[in-house]
């Protein structure tokens, strides 16, 4: 079956560490991105990729970090520079230049000890 | 600046009522219009979507959604809530501006009364 995973459901971060968060798809979409989740906020981007070794800052990119090598794969790094990291969040893909649906993983929560 | 507009942060409604879930959007071009579906600790799910022609979208699960220009709207509705309907419902619009942009609104909790 196609779809986009995340890994893993749930993280914990201590203070002053750097955490990455997983994402993969095997729909064949070009494009990749990256939202945090709030509660009464909806999604907010963080970072997304239109193609492989190209990404763009989203609307909240600080203390963040991301990477394209693999059409397939757009791992998220949650910087130490990132002071209030807990939050669901959640990866999508799409076709590149449609206007099209975004398909979403299921997300990881990640929380500060 | 374009920005989503979900009226009601709760709703909350009895089994067999009328659903209706209200989005504003303001944008300075015809946008591209989706509602997304979230149960707990999950992604999102695609409701349905409107892209040009009819204005009236029918979707998964019973919803449908009614475009209107003048009022800068697109409401979800079911005529009949079932239980399974319990869940969060994001409207989003879609913009193109070098490559789509898809922006969220807040999001409305549907609450379903036995």
């Amino acid at each position: 079956d196609g779809g986009i995973t995340q890994s893993p459901k749930y993280l914990f971060r201590k203070e002053g560490q750097n955490v990455t968060l997983s994402c993969e798809q095997n729909l064949n979409h070009d494009a990749m991105y990256w939202y945090r989740q709030d509660p009464g906020q909806g999604l907010r981007l963080i970072y997304y990729s239109q193609i492989v070794n190209d990404f763009q800052k989203g609307d909240i990119a600080e203390g963040y970090s991301v990477s394209r090598e693999k059409k397939e794969s757009f791992p998220l790094t949650v910087t130490s520079a990132q002071k209030n990291p807990t939050a669901f969040y959640l990866c999508a893909s799409s076709i590149r230049g449609k206007v099209e649906t975004q398909y979403f993983g299921p997300g990881t929560r990640l929380l500060v000890l | 600046a374009q920005s989503v507009t979900q009226l009601g942060s709760h709703v909350s409604v009895s089994e067999g009522a009328l659903v209706l879930l209200r989005c504003n959007y303001s944008s300075s071009v015809p946008p591209y219009l989706f509602w997304y579906v979230q149960y707990p600790n999950q992604g999102l799910q695609l409701l349905l979507k409107y892209t040009t022609g009819a204005t009236l979208v029918k979707g998964i699960n019973g919803f449908e959604a009614e475009f209107k220009k003048s009022e800068t709207s697109f409401h979800l509705t079911k005529p009949s809530a079932h239980m399974s309907d319990a869940a969060e419902y994001f409207c989003a619009v879609s913009l193109w501006g070098g490559g789509f942009k898809t922006i969220f609104g807040a999001g409305t909790r549907l609450f379903v009364k036995a």
